[in-house]
Parts: structure tokens; sequence; C-alpha cells
């Protein structure tokens, strides 16, 4: 079983509607982070997070560290956040300079 | 603008060739690593290096070596490519390890072993 698992793998919605991209995690963390991939493109952080809620424009990451278990939503989607979103953990204590790496949800969006 | 410089985008080479692949920083990181990313999989941590004149190995060590030439220059090296290693190959940096600190992540290099 993979130490981090994405849900869904792959996810298309309509323009405008709300989605929801989740990420568990089997291991003791100390951070969580929510990554973007664009197609042929590089990797672009969105968000760290160790508890709660953070916002950033229509992007809202949350966390409960005692499921084990977070969340990116996106509100109004639009067809430039098509690309893939990676949730990775920093491992809590020694192996604390490894990021492990969910393999990933391609989202499209259709205008 | 400020961030992670990886060079080259692209590299074909033939089994057995060597290369090398550069990065560079200009954010003042202390720790900076390179991973690669194959199909189907998540990214996979190859080398690290926590601190200027350290460096560790990774989950998929093999095959590579890295050197930590001063605080903003990474690089990893490839003294006998196998197709085996053809992927995409990310540099990344933090201010440290804690787990306190972003990420940032360099473009990228396609590397193709034939």
């Amino acid at each position: 079983k993979n130490e981090v698992e994405q849900s869904p793998q792959n996810l298309t919605a309509q323009e405008g509607e709300f989605i929801t991209i989740n990420c568990s995690y089997s291991v003791g963390i100390s951070a969580l982070h929510w990554l973007q991939q664009h197609p042929g493109g590089g990797i672009v952080s969105l968000f760290m997070l160790s508890s709660g809620k953070k916002k950033h424009g229509r992007l809202i990451a949350t966390i409960n560290i005692q499921e084990k278990h977070s969340s990116l939503h996106i509100t109004a989607s639009h067809p430039r956040d098509s690309a893939v979103y990676i949730c990775a953990v920093t491992h809590s204590g020694a192996g604390s300079y490894q990021l492990t790496f969910g393999k990933g949800t391609k989202l499209s969006v259709i205008p | 603008n400020a961030g992670v410089t990886q060079t080259p985008k692209f590299q074909v080479l033939k089994t057995g060739q060597s290369m090398t692949l550069q990065c560079a920083q200009d954010m003042n990181h202390n720790s900076m690593y390179w991973y690669r990313q194959d199909p189907g999989m998540g990214l996979r941590l190859i080398y690290y290096s926590a601190s200027e004149g350290t460096t560790d190995k990774g989950e998929v060590p093999n095959g590579y070596n890295v050197s930590r030439l001063n605080k903003r220059e990474f690089s990893l090296r490839l003294e006998s490519a196998a197709p085996s290693q053809t992927s995409v190959y990310f540099c990344a940096s933090s201010v440290g390890g804690s787990g306190t600190y972003g990420y940032t992540f360099g473009s990228g290099t396609r590397l193709t072993v034939v």
C-alpha cells in the first residue's frame, strides 16, 4: 500500500463546478503539500499545511491530522485549472528531508 | 525571476554515455533535492543535500552521483546512462528540511536514453 493515496486519479468537470481532490496518508508527518503540474510543465507549490485550513484565491486546502486526510478544493473551476494535482507529505522525525508523493490527480475542466 | 534553474530542458543520450544535469537556486536555500518522475508513479527522491557540503541517498540512488558545488548549485551525474533512466528529472530546494518550509521546483529535464 502506498504511503500517500490520492483520489480520484482522473477528474473531468464543467467550468464553474466545485472540485474536491482527496489525499490520505499512513505515516507520521510534519507537513503536507499540495502541488500543481501543468502538462509538460514544472511543478508549483500551492500549499503547505500542518493543521487546519488555508485559502489562496479559489483554492482551499484542509487537513485532518487525526484522520490522516487532506482535501484540496477548487471553487468556480476554470479551464486554466486543468493540471495534475499532487499531494506530498514530509515525514516527521529522522526522515524529515524526504517528501513522499502521491501519484497525482489529473483534472480536466471543460468550458 | 528568482527560483530554481535546471539545464538542459531536454536531452537524448545513447546507452553508456554520461552527462551532468545542472541545478542552481538563487533563494539562499540550504537544502536541495533531485527527483525523478515516471509515468504511473509519484516523484521519487534520488539524492538530497541537507546543507552545503553534505549529500545523502534518497529512495532511488543507483546509477547516479551528485555534487553540491556550493550553496547555490547541486548537480546530478549519470556515469553510464541506461534506458531505465529515461525519465523527467526535477531539482528542488527548500530553506531547510524540517517540514516547516515549502519547496521550490525547477521546470524539469526530460531525458531519453536510447
